[in-house]
């Protein structure tokens, strides 16, 4: 089976920059993807990493290591509107649906 | 381009009613996914589906619930008999393929009295 361990609360600083970690289990892997969740909202794709290193999409990027299992988001020039759950996800095989980790609240303040 | 659409939005039942929820997936999208959230929770995969086959429904409760995806029409998934337990965030994803990003709809969320 799959599992994902993301802290979960952050709060920082507008302005300033947050890295939320993601460490997971699987059987197999495949790729490693964020998703943000404002209250009340769907989720929505952020950025996906299949190969280790750093994926960069303007103020987020995504980092990787598969030796570690282990992945991160940052977010750069935090605004209030990044505000939101992160969650990240993984699939287990080229088959297999995405398994969702339990998300990180990030409360962005002034 | 629509993007992936639910309806409805909010649906209240009864204890003991029948809940429908339909999804239409992006154009061009064979790949249908639900969850299920509940409150300040992650969200929890239930049912996979491409075109009129089940492919993964590892996580779908295996009494009262149960999915479709016909040739023609939405994607529907069917709550039976419904308990307060049901009363969530019911997401569909859909995908062009098993490997590319998924894109959500807006959710139903389920309210059960």
């Amino acid at each position: 089976g799959q599992s994902l361990e993301q802290p979960s609360e952050v709060t920082a600083v507008e302005g300033a920059i947050v890295q939320i970690n993601c460490t997971y289990q699987t059987s197999g892997f495949y790729g490693l993807s964020w998703y943000q969740q404002h209250d009340g909202g769907a989720p929505t794709f952020l950025s996906y990493n299949a190969l280790d290193g750093l994926e960069e999409t303007g103020r987020f990027s995504s980092f990787l290591s598969r030796s570690d299992s282990y992945g991160y988001l940052l977010l750069q020039e935090l605004q209030m509107k990044d505000s939101a759950s992160y969650f990240c996800a993984v699939s287990g095989s080229g088959n297999t649906p995405l398994v969702f980790g339990k998300g990180t609240r990030l409360s962005v303040i002034a | 381009n629509a993007g992936v659409m639910q309806n409805p939005r909010h649906l209240v039942r009864r204890r003991g009613q029948e809940a429908r929820l339909r999804c239409s997936p992006m154009k061009g999208h064979s790949h249908v996914y639900w969850y299920r959230q509940l409150p300040e929770e992650g969200l929890k995969f239930m049912v996979y589906l491409q075109k009129e086959n089940i492919i993964d429904e590892s996580g779908m409760p295996k009494e009262r619930f149960s999915a479709e995806f016909p040739k023609e029409g939405p994607s529907i998934l069917r709550i039976q008999q419904v308990v307060r337990g049901d009363s969530a965030a019911y997401f569909c994803a859909s995908s062009p393929s098993i490997q590319d990003e998924q894109y959500f709809g807006p959710g139903t969320r389920l309210t059960v009295t």
